[in-house]
């Protein structure tokens, strides 16, 4: 079974600042089933990338998504005091299962 | 409204069983997968498995294999997840979750629902 390991665990950055989170699969990964979604406290997780590079509705361009293969990047361009949240990448395989990573908290420096 | 609508918290002792419910509105229940993903408190998410509404396939996290059951009535447009022999680590939030079609992802959430695992 794939594994998604999510990296760095935590985050710490300030407002404005630049978020690379990366996201790497024990094995090669359709980009086409490839998403990363924003959970807050007390709230269902968001969608904001789809396949790998596509924003969701309603999402901000500064969030953008990259990779292929075995590792992929969500990136926040500057971040805004609302994108302070857990990140997790998710993959839907050929074997017809789900995985998600396990998550990177971006938390206020 | 397109929504889905979970059942309200549960409590159970160690192995006893839950069923949690998830109505759909707003869309064609029959045209999208219905996946259940549950979260324990302070951790990540973790997939259960999914049923297909229109035909009442079901596929499971290996995990959870013989202790999860899937299953729909499409009359009333609601998905259910039924889990056994409950244990203490088995205490989550389960959230029921509709998948678009093409890229497998989750683009619609229940608000989810606390089960309690506690003797």
């Amino acid at each position: 079974e794939i594994v998604l390991t999510q990296s760095p665990g935590t985050l710490s950055l300030s407002p404005g600042d630049r978020a690379t989170l990366s996201c790497r699969a024990s094995q090669s990964v359709s980009n086409t089933y490839l998403a990363w979604y924003q959970q807050k406290p007390g709230q269902t997780p968001r969608v904001l990338i789809y396949g790998a590079s596509n924003r969701a509705t309603g999402i901000p361009d500064r969030f953008s998504g990259s990779g292929s293969g075995t590792d992929f990047t969500l990136t926040i361009s500057r971040l805004e005091p609302e994108d302070f949240a857990v990140y997790y990448c998710q993959r839907y395989g050929s074997s017809l299962s789900l995985t998600f990573g396990g998550g990177t908290k971006v938390e206020i420096k | 409204q397109v929504q889905l609508v979970q059942s309200g918290a549960e409590v159970r002792k160690p192995g006893a069983s839950v069923n949690v419910s998830c109505k759909a509105s707003g869309y064609t229940f029959t045209g999208n997968f219905v996946h259940w993903v549950r979260q324990a408190p302070g951790q990540g998410l973790e997939w259960v498995g999914w049923i297909n509404p229109h035909s009442g396939g079901t596929k499971y996290a290996q995990k959870f294999q013989g202790r999860v059951t899937m299953t729909r009535d499409t009359s009333i447009r609601t998905a259910y997840m039924e889990l056994t022999s409950l244990r203490s680590d088995d205490t989550a939030f389960y959230y029921c979750a509709r998948v678009q079609k093409g890229y497998w992802h989750f683009d619609l959430w229940g608000r989810g629902t606390l089960v309690t695992v506690s003797s």
